[in-house]
């Protein structure tokens, strides 16, 4: 299986802040790298696919990069809606294992 | 528009079995694979399986081999997974989702809103 660690676990920000969230895999996954938001009890949201493309209705400001084992996805201006936990994913081969997830929280 | 709408909420005891629904509406249901995936309190999301609504077939995660059974109806659109001899460690939200591919390869882009299981004596 490959598995997908993300980096920090958890991360506080101000509205208007730009942060980055990590994501490696064990194992190289070419681009097939999804990111999610999630809200509480809420089902996980697509924001980003293929490493670096903006899911439809998506805000700009949401961005991906990388390639291989090393991906980020970067928030720019914060706003309050964005504050959620966000997962990385990988559609290399099944099991189509998620990281263990990054808490975005308002500073 | 797409939709998924899963079946309400579900208490089981030790030992029985679970079996949740997730209908799905606005898109042609055999043209795309249907996911299931669960998150125990505070833990990320788990895959278990999936189906290809088309014709039946199912791959699941090693560790739910032998527990779980998805299958399809395809004159309702309905996807079904059964999962049995719970324990608590199944306590869990469940999740139903689409698959979109591309280049050969996916990723979820419409999920159903999740059915709470709770196992308890």
């Amino acid at each position: 299986d490959i598995q997908m660690t993300q980096s920090p676990s958890s991360l506080s920000a101000s509205v208007g802040d730009r942060v980055t969230i990590t994501c490696r895999a064990s194992q190289t996954i070419s681009s097939y790298l999804n990111w999610y938001q999630q809200k509480p009890g809420k089902a996980p949201n697509l924001l980003i696919y293929a490493a670096s493309s903006l899911q439809i209705g998506v805000p700009s400001r949401f961005s991906g990069s990388g390639f291989g084992t090393d991906f980020t996805l970067t928030i720019s201006n914060l706003q309050p809606e964005d504050f959620a936990t966000y997962y990385c994913q990988q559609s290399y081969n099944n099991p189509p294992h998620f990281g263990q997830g990054t808490r975005l929280e308002i500073k | 528009q797409v939709q998924l709408v899963q079946s309400g909420a579900e208490v089981k005891k030790p030992g029985a079995s679970v079996k949740i629904s997730c209908k799905a509406s606005g898109y042609t249901f055999t043209y795309h694979y249907v996911h299931w995936v669960r998150q125990a309190p505070g833990q990320g999301p788990l895959w278990m399986g999936l189906i290809i609504p088309e014709d039946g077939r199912t791959t699941y995660a090693e560790e739910f081999r032998g527990r779980v059974t998805v299958t399809r109806d395809t004159s309702t659109s309905t996807v079904y997974m059964e999962v049995d001899s719970l324990t608590s460690e199944d306590t869990a939200v469940y999740y139903c989702a689409r698959e979109r591919p591309y280049g050969g390869k996916y990723f979820f882009d419409h999920w159903g809103q999740g059915t709470l299981v709770t196992v308890s004596s």
